[in-house]
């Protein structure tokens, strides 16, 4: 696609459930990374993948996260046993390995545990 | 650990003048940086980068400055519009990989 593609748009969970966020990055995007953004915070980083490299998973907060890229295309974000405080705008972005202008970010899901 | 701040959380500049929004680093090890602006319900998108070979890079009303002696970039948009109303982030990436290290952001407002 022309763009990077996220669904949902928007998740309300109950908490306690587990979430899956799914990333469609641009085609021929060798990187793929996975940021949120909690009420009145910056972008915080989560994971990277690059390539056929092991991913950095440096920025997971808890154990309760995870990430898979696959064929290195699609990836998923999963959070398991969700918690209010997992609330918060998940972005997705792409790039090729490295570009001047950075990544190409997607509009992100809106996650709500309620 | 914050290594990259944005001081101001907010600022509101009447259209037509100057806005200056300013970024400060911590880590020594970034040498590219760069500006991206956000609209509410979009992702964020590439603005303006600089390099820390220079110290100055202009894109027509937008222009980056970078002082690396004392770890500081600022964005200056000149005239100021009321479409550049919006989060701007500031983000910093290291010599080596590609992931970015962003600010928490500073909310434009740019009053008709």
């Amino acid at each position: 696609g022309a763009g990077v593609s996220q669904s949902p748009s928007n998740k309300v969970t109950e908490k306690g459930k587990d979430v899956e966020l799914r990333c469609d990055p641009i085609s021929g995007h060798t990187a793929l990374y996975w940021y949120r953004q909690s009420l009145g915070q910056g972008l915080e980083f989560l994971i990277y993948f690059q390539g056929n490299s092991a991913p950095d998973k440096s920025g997971l907060p808890s154990d309760r996260f995870s990430a898979e890229r696959t064929g290195g295309s699609v990836s998923t974000l999963t959070i398991q046993r969700t918690q209010q405080e997992d609330s918060a705008v998940y972005l997705c972005a792409s790039s090729l390995d490295w570009d001047i202008s950075g990544y190409t970010f997607g509009s992100g899901t809106r996650l709500t545990v309620v | 650990d914050q290594q990259v701040k944005q001081n101001s959380p907010s600022l509101s500049v009447q259209e037509g003048r100057i806005s200056i929004l300013n970024c400060d680093y911590t880590n020594s090890m970034f040498d590219y940086f760069l500006w991206y602006k956000k609209y509410p319900a979009e992702g964020p998108t590439f603005l303006i980068s600089i390099s820390s070979i220079k110290d100055k890079n202009e894109d027509g009303r937008f222009t980056v400055f970078l002082n690396k002696s004392a770890k500081h970039l600022s964005l200056h948009i000149v005239p100021s519009q009321p479409g550049d109303s919006a989060v701007y982030f500031c983000a910093a990436k290291k010599t080596s990989g590609s992931r970015l290290t962003f600010g928490e952001g500073t909310q434009l407002t740019v009053n008709p």
